[in-house]
């Protein structure tokens, strides 16, 4: 198993600061995922981050908005820029160790609110 | 339409009552997930099948690839059973995971 741990773990930020999002994990592994979960919603995929590349993100997520970082295969970044109230959300970090166990590991999760 | 679908959305009991949610989801898959997640927002991965059933305490998952259907059942259900319980899939050749919309389960003392 992962353990993955989350900094910070909740915050309240104001309109059009920037806020870094921490993520550490116990163990090397090679595929991060940063998601995010709107209130009331289910859970969407924001980009996946591969030590040594650039993030892949997903259509509506653009690097400008949500810079990553992935400097090992333990820790990534997910900062959420010029934030806004539409921001507020829970943001987590996953991970998939591989070796073709199709397992998934979540963090505990960063609550953002932006007033 | 999503390619997962979880049912019922919400769901209340009374302590000690048995609970099941299902989830159908309509394309070929590697894998199936069953999350709880409280109210705190943290992730905890209950299950990963492929085939057949698995337990692990109170908590029951089986899954019909030829159905496409999976189910989550808790015995004896207690009030900090009370959370959300999302199905997620990762699809045949994909490393991404897709989610239902989660059902809300409260468990009344």
């Amino acid at each position: 198993s992962a353990v993955i741990s989350q900094k910070p773990s909740r915050d309240i930020c104001q309109r059009g600061t920037s806020l870094t999002i921490q993520c550490q994990v116990d163990s090397q592994v090679t595929m991060m995922f940063w998601y995010r979960q709107q209130p009331g919603q289910s859970l969407t995929l924001i980009a996946t981050a591969n030590q040594g590349s650039e993030a892949t993100y997903e259509s509506g997520f653009v690097i400008d908005k949500f810079p990553i970082s992935r400097p090992n295969l333990t820790f990534s970044t997910l900062t959420v820029s010029n934030m806004s109230p539409e921001d507020s959300s829970i943001y987590l970090c996953s991970v998939d160790p591989g070796q073709g166990t199709d397992t998934q590991y979540f963090g505990p999760g960063t609550r953002l609110t932006v007033l | 339409k999503n390619e997962v679908e979880q049912s019922p959305q919400n769901l209340t009991a009374q302590e000690g009552e048995f609970i099941t949610i299902n989830c159908s989801y309509s394309v070929g898959i590697s894998a199936l997930h069953w999350l709880q997640q409280h109210p705190g927002g943290g992730i905890v991965s209950l299950f990963m099948l492929s085939s057949g059933k698995k337990k692990h305490g109170r908590l029951i998952a089986t899954i019909n690839i030829q159905e496409k259907h999976s189910s989550l059942h808790i015995t004896a259900s207690h009030p900090r059973d009370s959370a959300v319980y999302i199905c997620a899939v990762r699809k045949l050749g994909d490393y991404k995971l897709s989610f239902g919309a989660g059902t809300t389960v409260t468990v009344r003392a």
